[in-house]
Order: structure tokens, then C-alpha cells, then sequence
């Protein structure tokens, strides 16, 4: 079956520094693919998407490229920020058959922004 | 805004209680979804259904049940609480095709 599997955290990183979290998954079919990102208290949110190889979704100063060769979405910031601390989940989505579509989640990565 | 919004944030019951856990959208989506999410182990499927009394068993639908009789309400189950379902219980409806989901906030379910 589908899954995902994302770099393990936790993450801590100061101020201005460059953050990659690495995405990976495995697809029988051609999945789109999704960051989300879920802030203390609070439940997910989308971040950015990508519905086909080559695609780069951006969102926020964040990027992530839908690399098929190598079966990879990961997350990249140049410069990150305080606020930017929480937890990312990559995900990817199928057909499940059933008419709908539901996520296949990797296990969340938090990362903590120092001042 | 779209808004998927669940009834309760914090729950504390008893081992061997029912619970409902109630989850509402106003965007006319008609996929809804329920996860559960654990450190370490992410978010993990246990139902979802894609019409008004349509259910589909996601990876860990043991213990759980599910209802929609309305397209805007789908509800969560616990026959009878087990202390291993202690967990965030988070709601998601999406539109059709393309996956992108709308997420409630989250209930934290204790059970005792």
C-alpha cells in the first residue's frame, strides 16, 4: 500500500536558518502530494501541494518540488522564523477506490524556531 | 471561511462508556474523514465515507463506529471506551477530487 515517511524530529533550529525536511514516499499509482502543518492547539492546516512530477508548490516562503525519479517532496525554507515552529506532516493522495480520496499521512516532524 | 468545526476539544470519560465525538462542516463537502493522532505515529485513519450514509473502514477502524445521516455531520463512535483509545481525535472533510482536506481543531479523549 501507499506511504510516506518523513525525517524524524524533532527539529530545533535558531532564527534565519535554512530548514529541509525530507519527504519520501512510495505510490502505485500517481499521487498528489501535500505539506501540512499544524500549530500548537491547533489541527492542520495545507501548507502546499503538488499534483504532478516536476510540480513546485510554494506557500509562505516555503517549497517543495514532486520529484517522481526519486519518489521525493521535501520541505525547504530559506530563512525561518519563530512563528514558523510546529509540526509537518507530508502526505500524498490516492484513489482509494471508493470514489474519494484520502491522505496517506508520514509520522510529523515538529520543529522548534530559537530566537 | 470554510469551517470543520468538532463539538467538544477536551473529553475525560470512563472505561467502558460510550462516547460521541461530533464533527460538522459548512463547505458542502462530501468527503469527511476521521483520524487519530498519537506521538510517533502521526495521524492514522479510522473511517471515512464519501456520501450521506455511506462509511469506509480507513486502517483502524477496531472499536470505532461511525454515522452520517446529514452531508454536513459525521460522527465518531466509541461503543465502549478502552483506555488505548486515549488519543487527539481530529475531524476533515474534503470536496470531490484532489485531496486537499479541511481539519477541525482536534478532541483530546481521555479515558480512565
Amino acid at each position: 500500500g501507499d506511504s510516506v515517511t518523513q525525517m524524524e524530529g524533532p527539529v530545533t533550529l535558531s532564527e534565519e536558518a535554512f530548514l529541509t525536511i525530507n519527504c519520501t514516499y512510495t505510490a502505485t499509482g500517481y499521487p498528489s502530494l501535500f505539506w501540512y502543518v499544524q500549530y500548537p492547539g491547533e489541527g492542520l492546516q495545507l501548507l502546499l501541494k503538488a499534483t504532478k512530477a516536476d510540480d513546485k508548490g510554494s506557500n509562505k516562503g516555503f517549497e517543495a518540488t514532486y520529484r517522481k525519479e526519486t519518489t521525493s517532496f521535501h520541505l525547504e525554507k530559506g530563512s525561518v522564523q519563530v512563528s514558523d515552529s510546529a509540526v509537518y506532516f507530508c502526505a500524498l493522495s490516492d484513489d482509494s477506490g471508493a470514489g474519494s480520496y484520502q491522505l496517506t499521512f508520514g509520522k510529523g516532524t515538529k520543529l522548534s524556531v530559537i530566537p | 471561511d470554510v469551517k470543520v468545526t468538532q463539538s467538544s476539544r477536551y473529553l475525560v470519560k470512563r472505561t467502558g462508556e460510550k462516547v460521541f465525538l461530533e464533527c460538522v462542516q459548512d463547505m458542502d463537502h462530501e468527503n469527511m474523514f476521521w483520524y487519530r493522532q498519537d506521538p510517533g505515529l502521526g495521524l492514522r485513519l479510522i473511517y471515512f465515507s464519501y456520501d450521506v450514509k455511506m462509511k469506509e473502514k480507513g486502517d483502524i477502524p477496531e472499536g470505532y463506529s461511525v454515522s452520517r445521516e446529514k452531508k454536513e455531520r459525521f460522527s465518531l463512535i466509541l461503543e465502549s471506551a478502552s483506555t488505548n483509545q486515549t488519543s487527539m481525535y481530529l475531524c476533515a472533510s474534503s470536496f470531490g477530487e484532489g485531496g486537499e482536506l479541511f481539519f477541525g481543531e482536534g478532541s483530546r479523549l481521555t479515558v480512565l
